[in-house]
């Protein structure tokens, strides 16, 4: 089945730097890349998401890229405020039916002001 | 649309009695799909589920833990003779069939077992 690892599990930023992390993933029928941001004590939501047939995807400070051949993909937050301090999960998965999404361990966010 | 409605929020067991976990997808949505949250952890897979339909239970314990979609009503989430190791939180999502992909979380369930 799919295993996906995100690095790094905390991260802390000055604000107005950037954020990175990183995911691989292991099962190359994925073609679904979402991430999720979770505030503490709140539910997870999508925040962006990439599908295989593209490498890179922006939404205004908040960007994803994929390598297909290498099997990872990346989230990169610019201009980092601190209400972007949360966990951030990558996850990946395929359009097969019964296969399901899997999730990375999650990357804890402190942007300081 | 009320989006994915999980009810309670919170909900405290004793040791060895039975909990259930209620999930409403959101209007349209038929796929679900449960996870549970340890304290500083990730979301782990458990299950995925159609209407009347268990598509993929490879993340559920094998024992004590059940889960349903009946076709009318709401997605139920069954854990028998609760243990300490099961607090957590659990998450419900959905999506559609088009999208399947997409999924969206409802606010989750806080089980503490004393």
């Amino acid at each position: 089945g799919e295993n996906v690892e995100q690095h790094p599990s905390t991260l802390s930023v000055q604000e107005g730097d950037s954020a990175v992390i990183k995911c691989t993933y292991s099962d190359s029928a994925s073609n679904y890349f979402p991430w999720y941001k979770q505030e503490l004590g709140k539910r997870p939501q999508l925040i962006i998401d990439i599908r295989s047939n593209v490498g890179e995807k922006k939404d205004q400070r908040i960007a994803v890229t994929l390598n297909k051949t290498a099997k990872h993909f990346s989230l990169h937050i610019t201009e980092t405020q601190p209400e972007d301090s949360a966990v951030y999960f990558c996850a990946a998965s395929t359009s097969s039916p019964g296969q399901d999404m899997r999730f990375g361990a999650g990357t804890r966010l402190t942007v300081k002001p | 649309n009320a989006g994915v409605m999980q009810n309670p929020r919170h909900l405290v067991r004793r040791r060895g009695q039975e909990a259930r976990l209620r999930c409403s997808p959101m209007k349209g949505h038929s796929h679900v799909y449960w996870y549970r949250q340890l304290p500083e952890e990730g979301l782990k897979f458990m299950v995925y589920l159609q209407k009347e339909n268990i598509i993929d239970e490879s993340g559920m314990p094998k024992e004590r833990f059940s889960a349903e979609f009946p076709k009318e009503g709401p997605s139920i989430l069954r854990i028998q003779q609760v243990v300490r190791g099961d607090s957590a939180a659990y998450f419900c999502a959905s999506s559609t069939d088009r999208s399947k992909n997409i999924q969206y979380f409802g606010a989750g369930t806080r089980l503490s077992v004393l």
